[in-house]
């Protein structure tokens, strides 16, 4: 299986300011043939089920304000929140899609500082 | 617009089963694969199951295999769990989710989920 590992597990960012997550696969996630990473990243706000942010590693989602932005490749990846809004307090997920079974990272909390 | 609701969740002794449906709307729910997801009290997201978007192919992750049947009904625009020997283990809040491409070739993100419904494995 492929082990995605998030970090930090927490951060506190404050309104305004830069926030950064990081997901590192265990093995490659790049998929040479059609130079995609398969990795998307979702938002779970308290309460609530989780969104969609990104996929192909730096593909924004419709509707998803461009503060949100993603990159990386093969195995290190990372989210960044370019303005760190009130409403972006949420856990944060990276997945793999490369290869079955389907894995997430472990989840990064991010609150206001 | 696209929405998806979960249903069939609640208190079951371990052993026993549980079936739990997806209900869809507003897409083409025969055009599209469909996932199973879950997340236990306080925990991350794991993936359960995903099955095609005709039917004709599912796969498990290897903690349910043998034990969950993921299945869907395209005329009545429904998913399904069917959970057997349920474990303590398999307490969690089971979320159903869409595939985003028109009949994708294999498993790939979710781009809308459902709310869950809550599955508990207790005596």
């Amino acid at each position: 299986d492929i082990v995605m590992t998030q970090s930090p597990d927490s951060l506190a960012v404050s309104l305004g300011e830069r926030a950064t997550i990081n997901c590192k696969s265990s093995q490659s996630i790049l998929y040479v043939s059609s130079n995609k990473n398969y990795l998307a990243w979702y938002q779970q706000k308290p309460g609530q089920p989780p969104e969609l942010l990104i996929y192909w590693a730096s593909t924004r989602e419709s509707g998803v304000p461009d503060r949100f932005s993603g990159s990386g490749s093969g195995t290190n990846f990372t989210l960044t929140i370019s303005s760190l809004q009130a409403e972006d307090v949420a856990v944060y997920y990276c997945q793999q899609y490369y290869d079955i079974p389907l894995t997430f990272g472990g989840g990064t909390k991010v609150e206001i500082k | 617009q696209v929405r998806l609701v979960e249903s069939g969740g609640g208190v079951v002794q371990p052993g026993g089963s549980l079936r739990i449906s997806c209900a869809a709307s507003g897409f083409s729910f025969s055009g599209y694969g469909m996932y199973w997801v879950r997340q236990a009290p306080g925990k991350g997201l794991e993936w359960v199951a995903h099955i095609r978007f005709d039917g004709s192919k599912q796969y498990y992750a290897d903690s349910v295999k043998g034990r969950f049947t993921i299945s869907r009904d395209n005329s009545k625009n429904t998913l399904y769990l069917q959970m057997d020997s349920l474990r303590a283990e398999d307490t969690a809040l089971y979320y159903c989710a869409k595939d985003p491409f028109y009949h994708g070739d294999y498993l790939y993100y979710m781009d809308v989920w459902g709310k869950g419904t809550t599955v508990t494995v207790s005596s």
